[in-house]
C-alpha cells in the first residue's frame, strides 16, 4: 500500500465551482500535511499546510484534516482557470521523510 | 534571493555515461533533498541530508550517490546512467528536518538517458 493515495483524476470543474481533492495516508503517526500545486513543466509550490484536526482556510483554499480517518482534503472555492494544475498531497510520517501522493490534475473550464 | 538553484535545467546522456546534478540554496537551510518525478508516480525521495555532513537514503537510492559539499550545496551523481533514470529531478530544502517544515523546490533538471 502506498503511503499517500490521492483520487486519480483528472478532475474537471466549471469556472466558479468548488473543486474537491482527497488524500488518504497510511502512517497513523503522521503529523504534518501539505498541499502543493504544480503547473505543467514547473516545480511544486506550497499552497496549504495543516497540522491539527479540522479546517484551515486561506483565501479560496480550505484544507480539512481528519486524523482518525487518516484523511486530508483540499477545497478550492470559486475555481478559476488559473487553478488548472496538478495538486500534490504530501505527508510527513514518523520517519520525517516527506511522502507525496501521485497528484490529482484539475482542469477548470471557462 | 534565488532560493534553490539547480543546474543544468536539461541534459541528454547516453547509457553508461556519468553525470552530476548540482543544487545550491541561499536560505541558510540545514536540510536538503533530492527527488525524482515520473508520470503518474508523484515525487519519490532519492536521498536527503538532514544537516551538513550527513546523508541518508530515501525511497529510491539505487544507481545514485550524493555529496553534501557544504551547508549550501547538495549534489546528485549518476555513475552509470540507465534509461530507467530518465526523469525530472528536483532538489528541495527545509530550514531543518522537523515535521512542520514545508519544502522549497528548485526548478528541476529534465534528464533523458538514451
Amino acid at each position: 500500500q502506498k503511503e499517500v493515495e490521492q483520487n486519480s483524476g483528472p478532475l474537471s470543474v466549471p469556472e466558479g465551482a468548488i473543486a474537491s481533492l482527497n488524500c488518504t495516508y497510511s502512517d497513523r503517526g503522521s503529523q504534518s500535511f501539505f498541499w502543493y500545486r504544480q503547473y505543467s513543466g514547473k516545480s511544486p509550490e506550497l499552497i496549504m499546510f495543516i497540522y491539527s484536526n479540522g479546517d484551515k482556510e486561506d483565501g479560496r483554499f480550505t484544507a480539512q484534516l481528519n486524523k482518525a480517518s487518516q484523511y486530508v482534503s483540499l477545497l478550492i472555492r470559486d475555481s478559476q482557470p488559473s487553478d488548472s494544475a496538478t495538486y500534490l498531497c504530501a505527508v510527513i510520517p514518523n520517519d520525517y521523510k516527506l511522502s507525496f501522493g501521485a497528484g490529482t490534475t484539475v482542469t477548470v473550464r471557462a | 534571493n534565488a532560493g534553490v538553484t539547480q543546474t543544468p535545467k536539461f541534459q541528454v546522456l547516453k547509457t553508461g555515461q556519468s553525470m552530476t546534478l548540482q543544487c545550491a540554496q541561499d536560505m541558510n537551510h540545514n536540510s536538503m533533498y533530492w527527488y525524482r518525478q515520473d508520470p503518474g508516480m508523484g515525487l519519490r525521495l532519492i536521498y536527503y541530508s538532514a544537516s551538513e555532513g550527513t546523508t541518508d537514503k530515501g525511497e529510491v537510492p539505487n544507481g545514485y550517490n550524493v555529496s553534501r559539499l557544504n551547508k549550501r550545496e547538495f549534489s546528485l551523481r549518476l555513475e552509470s546512467a540507465a534509461p530507467s533514470q530518465t526523469s525530472v529531478y528536483f532538489c528541495a530544502s527545509t530550514r531543518d528536518g522537523g515535521h512542520n517544515q514545508p519544502q522549497h523546490f528548485g526548478d528541476g533538471t529534465r534528464l533523458s538517458i538514451l
